[in-house]
């Protein structure tokens, strides 16, 4: 069953704590993406990696956002400390990239975060 | 101004007519666009992708890109009520970096 699994899929957690999201990508893909998003900016892109190497995390708050590819069959986000504004719908998507460009990417199913 | 724009609606079509969503983008080096939904509560899928100037036909759906103009538009015939939901346009650079319009939400009535 060829999909992007995240886990968990709701979380809700205090202010102040560290949370941390995972993401499964399809076997195979090269291209891992976050987004978060939210009824005010839509899909935001926080991230994302090409073989495992971070590419671009220009979207990231990076005083306490930070998303690493521990190995190719799992990335993760995580924050640290949480803030209420922090609350939102991540999501992961993954693509292949091959030697041209054109990523179609999936998406998993999101983590939904609440923040109190 | 925001890399990819889209107007959120939401358009209202009845059963039956051609729904029209445009998108507007802002990078000249962006090389492709895809067209993703979003039902309410769920994750985005892909329905289309499209990498040359002209249309492209799939079902249903015609995705239209015009580089020179800067927009791309997905047009849906025979609107059906199931395909109420939220289309978001996506456009990808020479970096590979996928970026989302905020979406159009389309509503298809009886």
């Amino acid at each position: 069953d060829a999909r992007v699994t995240q886990t968990p899929r709701h979380k809700v957690t205090e202010m102040g704590q560290e949370v941390t999201m995972r993401c499964q990508p399809i076997l195979g893909h090269n291209t891992v993406f976050w987004y978060r998003q939210t009824m005010m900016q839509g899909l935001e892109l926080l991230a994302y990696f090409r073989n495992r190497a971070p590419l671009d995390d220009s979207g990231m708050p990076k005083d306490r956002f930070s998303a690493e590819m521990p190995d190719a069959t799992l990335a993760t986000l995580k924050i640290q400390p949480s803030e209420p504004r922090d609350s939102a719908v991540y999501f992961c998507a993954s693509g292949e990239i091959p030697d041209s460009l054109n990523t179609e990417a999936f998406f998993g199913q999101g983590t939904r975060l609440t923040v109190v | 101004q925001k890399e990819v724009e889209q107007n959120s609606g939401p358009l209202s079509v009845p059963e039956g007519a051609i729904a029209s969503l445009n998108c507007t983008y802002s990078d000249r080096g962006s090389q492709s666009f895809f067209w993703y939904r979003q039902y309410s509560g769920k994750s985005p899928e892909l329905i289309m992708s499209i990498y040359s100037n002209g249309d492209k036909e799939d079902g249903r759906f015609t995705a239209q890109l015009n580089k020179a103009s800067q927009y791309v538009s997905l047009l849906i015939r025979d609107s059906q009520p199931s395909d109420s939901a939220t289309y978001l346009c996506a456009g990808e650079g020479w970096t590979d970096k996928l970026i989302f319009g905020t979406g159009t939400r389309l509503q298809v009535f009886p």
